[in-house]
């Protein structure tokens, strides 16, 4: 199946500092790719899609000049959280998605990046 | 609204059989997807199901009845390593995945 890495798997860093995620598609050609956010206990909240070349689409209520992703080609996204706060102390879990529709149109997720912001 | 209910919590027997429901509104339907997830680990995929019907793979299947808007995951012969959160989602028109709060299954032995 479909390989999706990401790094770091976890970083711990201090309050006002910026924080780079990488979301890397090993095997496949991800034109799409998101970002989720995962808090202890709950659902995963979908922060940002992106697409190959374009801008980032935001979810209602994420800052996208906190939270900024670059999707400069089709196996490499960055989520990269700027002058992070302990609030921002998440489980952070990007997925890709290849082309076609249906079954294709499934999620591969990377492992997750534990955030913790001291 | 886009809305998907499941149980928060569930609790089952090592070797018996458990249901975990599903139920969703959503503007359009592609697809429901299945996950489970593992305590501090990123979802991993178990089921899609477009069409009405069973799906059988191995001790899991997943049913669709896509004119109630009502799903469910069957997990049989129970093991202590399936005691994880069952996350249900939707595809919806704009190919968007729309997630449960996800299901917490506990076995006990």
């Amino acid at each position: 199946g479909a390989v999706v890495s990401q790094h770091p798997s976890w970083v711990i860093c201090k309050s006002g500092t910026s924080v780079k995620i990488e979301c890397r598609s090993l095997d496949f050609q991800a034109t799409t790719m998101f970002w989720y956010r995962q808090f202890p206990k709950q659902s995963l909240m979908l922060m940002a899609t992106s697409n190959e070349g374009s801008k980032a689409t935001y979810e209602q209520g994420v800052e996208k000049d906190k939270f900024l992703i670059n999707h400069a080609s089709l196996t490499l996204s960055t989520l990269t959280v700027t002058s992070a706060h302990p609030e921002d102390s998440s489980f952070y879990i990007c997925s890709a998605r290849g082309r076609g529709t249906g079954v294709e149109s499934e999620q591969y997720f990377g492992p997750g990046t534990r955030l913790t912001v001291t | 609204g886009q809305n998907i209910d499941q149980p928060t919590e569930m609790t089952a027997t090592e070797g018996a059989i458990v249901q975990i429901n599903c139920t969703y509104q959503t503007s359009g339907f592609n697809g429901l997807f299945w996950y489970q997830q593992h305590a501090g680990e990123a979802p991993t995929f178990l089921s899609y199901n477009v069409l009405d019907g069973l799906e059988e793979k191995g001790r899991f299947s997943s049913f669709l009845s896509r004119s109630k808007g009502y799903s469910y995951l069957l997990l049989k012969e129970l093991q202590m390593k399936d005691s994880a959160s069952y996350l249900c989602a939707v595809m919806d028109s704009n190919y968007q995945l729309i997630w449960g709060a996800g299901t917490k299954l506990i076995i006990k032995p």
